[in-house]
């Protein structure tokens, strides 16, 4: 099975404009998560879809949003970029919500 | 709140010498323990978990984990150390897999592997 799929891999935007990410899941796999992963901060959770439906959400403004589509696949979006949000932005994918979590490559966001 | 502690930020070691990652964990029901690892560039790869049971669990590339409730430690151990372990590691806790309200992770540490 082919593993978890993030694109793009890589991206420069500036202050103030949005970015949409996109996730997709391995085959057969439900629940998305979306993780953020700074040197200061770690890895923070930010939501979970599940049947196109957030469940959980983290400690995130509301600038960070995202959706997920009938075949699974997911994206999130932020709008209003900052300097911090400059991050690696991981998504992960389980069968259900009880399953381990399989991580993608990432998407590394520079904003300038 | 839960929350993961990995004491150790930078950890070196010898190539074939032995390995042990330190992982405390707060948590106020039963734990659900991962550890993964990062390679540089890269996204996080599973190397083994705690659901319940035995309290020694092995994982992949020769790693094993041992749960000790009483001390709310899950240490990662590993007998022989290669260069290719060099990378990030990651203890993490959770209500369950992590799909339905995200797991919490440690700052993680990071090894290098002298020749």
């Amino acid at each position: 099975k082919a593993g978890v799929t993030q694109t793009p891999r890589y991206l420069i935007k500036t202050r103030g404009q949005q970015v949409t990410l996109s996730c997709s899941p391995i085959s057969g796999h439900r629940s998305v998560s979306w993780y953020q992963q700074t040197p200061g901060q770690g890895l923070q959770f930010l939501f979970e879809y599940f049947s196109e439906t957030q469940r959980n959400k983290g400690n995130f403004p509301g600038r960070f949003s995202g959706r997920q589509f009938s075949n699974s696949r997911s994206e999130m979006n932020v709008s209003t970029l900052e300097l911090g949000d400059s991050a690696l932005y991981l998504c992960a994918s389980t069968p259900t919500d009880t399953d381990t979590q399989y991580f993608g490559p990432g998407t590394r966001l520079t904003v300038l | 709140a839960q929350s993961v502690t990995q004491p150790d930020i930078h950890i070196t070691v010898s190539e074939g010498a032995s390995l042990e990652l330190r992982c405390n964990y707060s948590y106020g029901a039963t734990p659900y323990l991962f550890w993964y690892v990062q390679s540089p560039g890269q996204g996080l790869q599973l190397l083994l978990k705690y659901f319940s049971g035995d309290t020694l669990v092995q994982g992949i590339k020769g790693f094993e984990a041992e749960f000790k409730r009483s001390q709310s430690s899950f240490n990662l151990r590993k007998p022989s150390v290669h260069w290719s372990d060099a990378a990030e590691y990651f203890c993490a806790v959770g209500r369950s897999g992590g799909g339905a309200d995200g797991l919490t992770f440690g700052k993680g540490t990071h090894l290098i592997i002298q020749p």
